[in-house]
């Protein structure tokens, strides 16, 4: 069955930082979905990649699908503490990442 | 607030004992998905319910056993449950359950402890 990595499990930066999470399929995806889940929180829906080599912004967010659409890459400039938090990746299939977990030194 | 809202958002329990889960969506969505949050561990999904119809069991143990009345209600009836099965619920409902329409917007859970 398809199998999801998502890398790296955790990272710890400092405030101004840039950050990167990537996630690698076995199969070829459909699409692909992040979402984000505060400590204590619950997953929030960020952003939805549809096409080969789509690329997504929002503010200082950056989200690309790859070319083969087999990975996905969600990418943070200049961290604050607010983006601390799991950033999932979640297939389309209901099978989702196992996580990054981003902690922001201030 | 996702408009999805889930009771209790606390429950402790023990092995012997007989609970509910409920989730409720505001939202006019067709699919509604139970999933199991452990620490670190992926989310699970257990179950998928499109239109009222079950569509996916995770190969989820009989101790859990979902129940929808219908598209904006969601149960998952527990009993006789182990330790092991202490995690946070997340409740999650979609339009649809095809591509483009599998959006998820989750409940904030319910965090349940067996003792």
């Amino acid at each position: 069955g398809q199998q999801v990595m998502q890398i790296p499990q955790y990272q710890h930066v400092q405030e101004g930082e840039d950050f990167t999470t990537y996630c690698n399929s076995s199969t070829t995806l459909s699409n692909i979905q992040w979402y984000k889940q505060r400590p204590g929180g619950h997953p929030v829906f960020l952003i939805q990649l549809v096409k080969s080599g789509e690329v997504k912004k929002q503010k200082r967010l950056t989200f690309q699908f790859g070319e083969a659409k087999k990975n996905s890459s969600l990418h943070i400039t200049a961290t604050q503490t607010t983006d601390v938090g799991t950033y999932f990746c979640d297939t389309g299939k209901l099978i989702f990442g196992q996580g990054t977990t981003l902690q922001v030194k201030p | 607030e996702t408009g999805v809202t889930q009771t209790p958002r606390h429950l402790v329990m023990g092995m012997t004992n007989k609970k509910s889960l409920k989730c409720e969506q505001h939202l006019g969505h067709n699919a509604m998905y139970w999933y199991k949050q452990s620490a670190k561990k992926p989310l699970e999904l257990m179950f998928v319910y499109n239109f009222k119809e079950q569509t996916e069991n995770n190969s989820v143990p009989s101790r859990f056993s979902p129940e929808c009345p219908n598209s904006s209600h969601l149960f998952l009836h527990l009993h006789t449950l182990q330790p092991e099965d202490s995690a946070l619920y997340l409740c999650a409902s979609s339009q649809g359950t095809r591509l483009a329409k599998n959006i998820q917007y989750f409940g904030a859970g319910t965090r349940l402890s067996v003792l």
